[in-house]
């Protein structure tokens, strides 16, 4: 079946350093891709999606490219803030228009001043 | 604003109690799901509900329950808690044909 993988966390790293958190997914078609965030003691908020291949989705300067040869969906910022810490799921959208999302399990970020 | 709202925020409840968790969408979604957070496993879904009167199972559906009698609400009832089900619920909705979720702020069940 369809699944999502995250790269394992937590991912530490100081203000301003460069964010990449890696999503690789496997799936029938061509599903839909999106990122969400999870604050501490929130429910989960879209941060942003692509719908078809080369797709690049962005976001409070956050952003991911939808890599149809790599199956790849891999979540970048140039300059991460304190802010930023949270954790992250990949997630996508089940090919039987279920409306369904599969979600990888999550990469913590701790961003440190 | 719309929005979607859990109750309670956080419960503590003893095994075999029936417990249930109320899930509140003004948006006038069609599409309502639960999803149960445990660490190392993301977002699992439970119970989902495409309208009014339909509910479908999930990928862990064992021991829970869903029943939607209007558009707002999707109620989820754990009919004899079990320890296995200590979890962090969310509750999500969809519009009709969309696939982007809106979460609630989820519910902290812990069963003793």
């Amino acid at each position: 079946g369809d699944s999502v993988t995250q790269m394992e966390g937590p991912v530490t790293l100081s203000e301003e350093a460069f964010l990449t958190i890696n999503c690789t997914y496997t799936a029938t078609g061509y599903p839909s891709l999106f990122w969400y965030v999870q604050y501490p003691g929130e429910g989960l908020q879209l941060l942003l999606k692509a719908t078809k291949a080369d797709d690049k989705g962005s976001n409070k300067g956050f952003e991911a490219t939808y890599r149809k040869e790599t199956t790849s969906f891999h979540l970048e910022k140039g300059s991460v803030q304190v802010s930023d810490s949270a954790v992250y799921f990949c997630a996508l959208s089940e090919m039987d228009s279920s409306y369904k999302l599969i979600f990888g399990s999550g990469t913590r970020l701790l961003v440190r001043p | 604003d719309a929005e979607i709202t859990q109750s309670p925020r956080h419960k503590i409840t003893e095994t075999g109690r029936q417990v249930t968790l109320a899930c509140h969408q003004t948006w006038n979604h069609n599409n309502m799901f639960w999803y149960r957070q445990d660490l190392g496993h993301g977002l699992r879904l439970i119970h989902y509900s495409y309208g009014v009167q339909d509910t479908n199972k999930g990928e862990v559906s064992d021991g829970y329950s869903v029943s939607r009698s209007n558009t707002e609400d999707l109620p989820l009832t754990l009919e004899s808690a079990a320890s296995s089900q200590t979890s962090v619920y969310f509750c999500a909705s969809s519009g009709q044909n969309q696939e982007t979720q809106y979460f609630g702020p989820g519910t902290r069940l812990l069963v003793l």
